[in-house]
């Protein structure tokens, strides 16, 4: 099975600065990736996907980067707003395409005014 | 248009006791999901349902869960006999063939306490 490894540390971060998250897994290479935002008491929300075969993705204000061979993600939020705290979710394939998920534990970032 | 829903929000109840949790899915959604997730734990999964195919349980963690889906819409998790480590946020989701069911909306879960 799929082992996800986040920081369980909480970022603490200025706003305007750029947060980095990490996302370290074991075992095979999954077909995606995906990232999650979740509020407290709330479920997760989807941010981005990005494919085994792509290097990078954006949207807007947010970059993941994928690297099969460190078998690491990462994940940017560029200019953070204190509107950006939340927990961050990765998630990936349990097995080769198939769409159940296995999450790590999340990354919490604080985004100091 | 709405989301998914979950109910109830907040569930107390006795050990032993049986509970149940419904969830409704986006409409048109074919794939619906079960997670839990614990206090400092990540989601766990639980079981899938993916339209009109045998449901994967192969994360139950053990018989007193079962899950069913009627007419490809609400699900209901139940859990029999609760026990004090099945205090949990249970969490559904639901995703969309035109996604390639990839991406997975989530209801705002039911919170469960087993005193």
């Amino acid at each position: 099975s799929q082992k996800i490894e986040q920081n369980s540390e909480a970022l603490n971060i200025q706003e305007g600065k750029t947060a980095t998250l990490t996302c370290n897994y074991t075992n095979y290479s999954p077909a995606y990736l995906q990232w999650y935002r979740q509020d407290p008491g709330r479920g997760p929300v989807f941010l981005l996907l990005i494919r085994e075969n792509e290097k990078e993705k954006r949207k807007e204000r947010l970059k993941v980067t994928f690297d099969t061979t460190l078998k690491q993600s990462l994940f940017h939020i560029t200019a953070s707003q204190p509107a950006d705290s939340a927990t961050y979710l990765c998630a990936l394939d349990m097995d080769y395409g198939n769409n159940r998920l296995a999450f790590g534990k999340g990354n919490q970032v604080v985004v100091i005014p | 248009g709405a989301g998914v829903s979950q109910s109830p929000s907040n569930k107390v109840t006795e050990k032993g006791k049986d509970v149940e949790l419904r969830c409704d899915p986006i409409s048109g959604h074919t794939a619906l999901y079960w997670y839990r997730q614990s206090l400092g734990q990540g989601l766990e999964f639980l079981i899938y349902f993916q339209g009109n195919s045998a449901p994967d349980k192969s994360g139950l963690p053990s018989d007193r869960f079962s899950a069913e889906r009627t007419g490809g819409s609400v699900s209901t998790l139940t859990i029999q006999r609760t026990q004090q480590e099945d205090s949990a946020v249970y969490l559904c989701a639901s995703s969309s063939p035109d996604s390639r069911g990839e991406t997975q909306y989530f209801g705002p879960g039911t919170r469960l306490l087993v005193l």
